[in-house]
């Protein structure tokens, strides 16, 4: 299995409190990603970043912040979560470019009372 | 814009009959494609991907898929259901630069013993 570990695991917060979610990989790839994963939406891209400092907005990145200031970490904060923000997100990793194969992580499940 | 569309959000088998997963897909150029497999509380796992080789891709487990551009679809089709592939199967496809990715809502699969 690709290294990739994604912390807490699991994390319940209220309304208007900042969160801060962690990917960490061992494989030492270039593309990071961040997904949100709700019942029938399948997964949608929140940010992504392809090296150091490098990061651009997914489909649905209004509401999150990211940062990568080493290859190993990728870091999504919530500013200020809300209850929309309720959801599983899955870092994932990819050698290159969109030809290669994603890793996923196990998945973060955020409750935001 | 690019949009992949899961034609059916269940698909029921019994063990042992074939399996087909419909997926469309519109682009105004010439995507990568993967199917992905996420089984009850847990991360995605590649099954196959299509990036612009042959149009006929075989993956892990007995799955394959076709490319049919004309039909833009890719199409997930496994000869004999194995109780072990219940789970919930993605479709993919990467924007223009392939810096980016697109899921469809996902189709989960029941086998019948």
């Amino acid at each position: 299995d690709a290294g990739i570990t994604q912390s807490p695991r699991h994390k319940v917060t209220e309304t208007g409190t900042p969160v801060t979610l962690r990917c960490h990989q061992t494989e030492n790839h270039r593309y990071m990603y961040w997904y949100r994963q709700d019942p029938g939406h399948g997964l949608r891209l929140i940010h992504y970043s392809y090296g150091v400092k490098d990061t651009d907005k997914g489909e649905v990145s209004d509401g999150y912040s990211v940062s990568r200031s080493k290859t190993e970490d990728f870091l999504l904060t919530l500013e200020s979560a809300t209850s929309s923000q309720t959801s599983v997100y899955f870092c994932a990793i990819s050698e290159s470019t969109g030809r290669d194969e994603q890793f996923f992580g196990p998945g973060t499940r955020l409750t935001v009372l | 814009a690019q949009s992949v569309t899961q034609l059916d959000s269940h698909v029921s088998v019994s063990e042992g009959t074939p399996v087909l997963l419909r997926c469309n897909y519109s682009s105004s150029y010439s995507p990568s494609l993967f199917w992905y497999v996420q089984h009850p509380n847990k991360g995605l796992q590649l099954l196959l991907k299509y990036t612009s080789a042959a149009t006929l891709v075989k993956g892990i487990n007995g799955f394959e898929a076709e490319f049919k551009k004309s039909e833009t679809s890719f199409h997930l089709t496994k000869p004999s259901a194995h109780m072990s592939d219940a789970a919930e199967y993605f479709c993919v496809v990467s924007d223009r630069n392939f810096n980016k990715f697109y899921f469809g809502s996902g189709t989960k699969l029941n086998v019948k013993p």
